[in-house]
Parts: C-alpha cells; structure tokens; sequence
C-alpha cells in the first residue's frame, strides 16, 4: 500500500520566514495530494491541495508544489505569522475513493 | 451550512466494553470516512462508506465496524476494548460532484481505562 514519509518533524522559524515542510510517497498511482493544518486541540483543516496533473498551486501565502518523477511534494509558507504555528500533514490518495494516507506531521513554530 | 459533527466528544471505557462513536455529515455529502489518530501511529485510515456502502478498509482488526444509515449518518463500533484504543476518532465527510476535498468533524477522544 500507500506509504507518505514527511520531514521534517519540526521546524522553527521567525515570523517573516518562508518555512518548507517536505513529503515523498510510494505509490506512483497516487492522484491526489492534500495539506491539511490541526492547531492543538482542533479538526485537522484543509489548507491547500494538488491534484497529479498540476505541478503547482498558489493561495496567497501558501503553495504547494508535486514532482510526480521523484513522487515528492512540498508545501511552502512565505512570510510566517504567530498563527501559522500548528501540526502540518500532508497526505496522499491512490484512487478515487476516500481512503488518505498522513504523514507523520510536522511541528511548525513561529517565533517572534 | 453546519460542519461535520461527532457525538459524544469524549468518552471514558475500561477495556473488554464496547462503544459506539456517530458522525453526521455535511448536509448534501454521502461519502463518510473514518481514521484514527494517536501519538505513535498518527493519523490512520479506518474505513469509508458511501451511500450506505463500505467502499474500502484500512488495516484495523475486526472488533473495529462501521455502518452509515440511508441519511448518510454513520457510525463505529468497537468491541473488546483495549488500552490501545484509546485515540481521537475523527470522520470526515467529501463534497459530493466528484470534488477531492474532505472535511473532518472535531473528533471523539476516547479514554480506555
């Protein structure tokens, strides 16, 4: 099946920074690829996804970009704030069905 | 429109019971699916259903089930609790019309004592 490896598992930056969170996954049938942000306590949210025949997608500060060839894909924070800071999971879908396999979750915290 | 909601949104067990965790969907979704989260294994798909139907299954031993009723409504069951089923629950319903994106309901935290 499906295996999504993220790293890395935390990252600090000061607020202003770019903060990069990086996934690969296994199945090169995969098609979907979703970033989902949990705050403490809280339902995981979708922030930003890609679909396998997009490269990149933009939504103001975030982006997201896929390399179907080395099956890796990215999730870019530009210009940090304090409320950025949460877990950030990226997953992978292989079908059309509903079934995600996660990442094991990135800490992001911005410091002031 | 309403968000997904999950009852109850905690629950304390002792191991060997059983229990019984609902989600309601989106207004207008059909498609629910189940994953559990925790601290070592993060979050793990456990099954979804679609129109009353289970379309797939995760890796979980039999004592979890599920089901969804003709509303969409669905819930889980799982029996002969362990210790190590204690976790959050999360549902997440889909946007019908063949959309990607899944949205999750805020979770059951079940304690096994």
């Amino acid at each position: 099946g499906e295996n999504v490896e993220q790293h890395p598992s935390t990252l600090s930056v000061q607020e202003g920074d770019s903060a990069v969170i990086k996934c690969t996954y296994s199945d090169s049938a995969s098609n979907y690829f979703p970033w989902y942000k949990q705050e403490l306590g809280k339902r995981p949210q979708l922030i930003i996804d890609i679909r396998s025949n997009v490269g990149e997608k933009k939504d103001q500060r975030i982006a997201v970009t896929l390399n179907k060839t080395a099956k890796h894909f990215s999730l870019h924070i530009t210009e940090t704030q304090p409320e950025d800071s949460a877990v950030y999971f990226c997953a992978a879908r292989t079908g059309g069905g509903n079934k995600l396999t996660f990442g094991t979750g990135t800490q992001l915290k911005v410091e002031l | 429109k309403a968000g997904v909601t999950q009852t109850p949104r905690y629950l304390i067990k002792t191991r060997g019971q059983q229990v019984t965790l609902s989600c309601s969907p989106i207004s207008g979704h059909r498609s629910v699916s189940w994953y559990q989260q925790t601290p070592g294994q993060g979050l793990q798909f456990l099954f979804e259903y679609f129109s009353e139907t289970q379309r797939n299954k995760g890796n979980f031993p039999g004592r979890f089930s599920g089901r969804q009723f003709s509303n969409s409504r669905s819930e889980m069951n799982v029996s002969t609790l362990e210790l190590g089923d204690s976790a959050l629950y999360l549902c997440a319903s889909r946007t019908p019309g063949g959309t990607d994106t899944q949205y999750f309901g805020p979770g059951t935290r079940l304690t096994v004592l």
